[in-house]
C-alpha cells in the first residue's frame, strides 16, 4: 500500500521568505503527483499536477519537482505572502489516490 | 471548469440513522473517490469507483457503503450512523490515468 509522508507538519515563516515543503512516497509506480491547498473548513484546491514522466511544474510563485525513483517531491513557494497561509497536501495517484497528512503553513506579516 | 458538487455543506444526524452523502461531477470522469478527513489523521480513502457500478474498498470502508448507478453520481451511505463517523467528508473525481483530480467543497457531518 502506498504510504505518503509530508515534512514538516507545520511551518511558520515571515512574509517574503522562500520555502520548501516536502513529500515522500514509498511506491514509485505512480501516474502522477498533485499538490493541493486547503483553507480551514474548505475543500481542496488543486495547485500543480506533475505527471510521472515530468521532473517539475511551475505556476506563478509555485514550483513543484518530482523525483520518482527516490520517491520524493518538493513544493517551492517563492516570496511567501500572508495569503499563502493554508494547509498544503500532496497526493500520489497510483490507481487510487493517497494523501500525506499535510503541512500547515503560516506566513506572518 | 470541472465542477464537483456535494449535496450538503453541513449535516447533523442522530445515532442509528441511515445517512446518504451525494456527490455529482459534470465532466464525465470515470474515477470518483470518497475520503474522510480528521484532525491529525489527514485524508483517508473510504471507497473509490473507476466506472459505473464498480467500487473498490479504500483503507477504512467499515460502516460505509457506496453506490454508483450513473457515471456522474457517487453516493456514500452510512448504514447506521455512529458518533465516531463525525467528520469532514470529501468527494473527488478524475479521468482514468494521468489526470488531475478535482474536489467538492466537503460535507461536515456531525452525528449526535
Amino acid at each position: 500500500k502506498q504510504e505518503v509522508t509530508q515534512i514538516p507538519a507545520a511551518l511558520s515563516v515571515p512574509e517574503g521568505e522562500n520555502l520548501v515543503l516536502n513529500c515522500s512516497f514509498t511506491d514509485s509506480a505512480i501516474y502522477n503527483l498533485q499538490w493541493f491547498r486547503q483553507d480551514p473548513g474548505k475543500g481542496l484546491t488543486s495547485l500543480l499536477l506533475i505527471q510521472s514522466s515530468q521532473r517539475e511544474q511551475t505556476s506563478g510563485r509555485l514550483n513543484a519537482s518530482l523525483d520518482k525513483s527516490s520517491g520524493r517531491s518538493t513544493l517551492y513557494i517563492a516570496a511567501s505572502q500572508p495569503g499563502d497561509s493554508a494547509t498544503y497536501l500532496c497526493a500520489v495517484n497510483s490507481n487510487d489516490m493517497r494523501f500525506g497528512a499535510g503541512t500547515r503553513l503560516t506566513v506572518k506579516p | 471548469d470541472v465542477k464537483v458538487t456535494q449535496s450538503s455543506r453541513y449535516l447533523v444526524k442522530r445515532t442509528g440513522e441511515k445517512v446518504f452523502l451525494e456527490c455529482v461531477q459534470d465532466m464525465d470522469h470515470e474515477n470518483m473517490f470518497w475520503y474522510r478527513q480528521d484532525p491529525g489523521l489527514g485524508l483517508r480513502l473510504i471507497y473509490f469507483s473507476y466506472d459505473v457500478k464498480m467500487k473498490e474498498k479504500g483503507d477504512i470502508p467499515e460502516g460505509y457503503s457506496v453506490s454508483r448507478e450513473k457515471k456522474e453520481r457517487f453516493s456514500l451511505i452510512l448504514e447506521s450512523a455512529s458518533t465516531n463517523q463525525t467528520s469532514m467528508y470529501l468527494c473527488a473525481s478524475s479521468l482514468r490515468g494521468n489526470t488531475e483530480a478535482f474536489f467538492g467543497q466537503g460535507t461536515r457531518l456531525t452525528v449526535v
